[in-house]
């Protein structure tokens, strides 16, 4: 139980582009989801917290127009690169929390380089 | 908020020799405290993790230690393996709907 799929899991684009990560929890409703961006050989970033049906709450120097975050149901949420440039790439991972007392799980991963 | 210390950052054991990892948070408030492990290129998949009514959790191979009036957690695997060759991270968070807070990982090198 407990899994989240995450698409694309590879994208390769040119700077300008805007891009959608899809995150999906497949056997439970995730109340809450949670996006994350990853550089090589580092931890795990929190870019923002979303909530089913309302805004995400983004972190401190992550640019809300940037990455437009949007929680439409309890199973699908999508994080949009917009306008997308060299600097934004990064392994960015979802991970998905069913009740506030259990554990969060992780998609795959979404590998984005912008030429 | 919230802010957790990870050590070391590498680690290399010969196979069958255990591996401890230690971290350290600063909220006192955390109380949930979950280790991930990745594999390169892959996701952080949950190995284990602890609430803070629980000194210490094990889970066969892998087990966790609590301290809250020192504010530290350490895991512990016994006997590895190389598969257990991977980056592991420790996380924190007060539990309901925050976000986990995560150590910056160490890489363990299980040598054959």
């Amino acid at each position: 139980g407990a899994v989240v799929s995450q698409h694309p899991s590879r994208v390769i684009c040119k700077s300008g582009t805007s891009v959608k990560i899809e995150c999906r929890s497949l056997d439970f409703q995730a109340t809450t989801m949670f996006w994350y961006r990853q550089f090589p050989k580092q931890s795990l970033m929190l870019m923002a917290t979303s909530n089913e049906g309302s805004k995400a709450t983004y972190e401190q120097g992550v640019e809300k127009d940037k990455f437009l975050i949007n929680h439409a149901s309890l199973t699908l949420s999508t994080l949009t690169v917009t306008s997308a440039h060299p600097e934004d790439s990064s392994f960015y991972i979802c991970s998905a929390q069913g009740r506030s007392n259990q554990p969060q799980h992780f998609g795959d991963g979404t590998r984005l380089s912008i030429l | 908020g919230e802010n957790v210390e990870q050590h070391p950052s590498t680690l290399s054991v010969q196979e069958g020799d255990s591996a401890v990892i230690k971290c350290t948070y600063s909220d006192s408030a955390s109380n949930y405290f979950p280790w991930y492990k990745q594999e390169l290129g892959k996701r952080p998949q949950l190995i284990i993790d602890i609430r803070s009514n629980v000194g210490e959790k094990k889970d066969q191979r892998i087990a966790v230690t609590l301290n809250k009036t020192a504010k530290h957690f350490s895991l512990h695997i016994t006997e590895t393996q190389p598969e257990d060759s991977a980056v592991y991270f420790c996380a924190a968070s007060i539990r309901g709907n925050t976000p986990l807070v995560f150590g910056k990982g160490t890489r363990l090198s299980v040598i054959a």
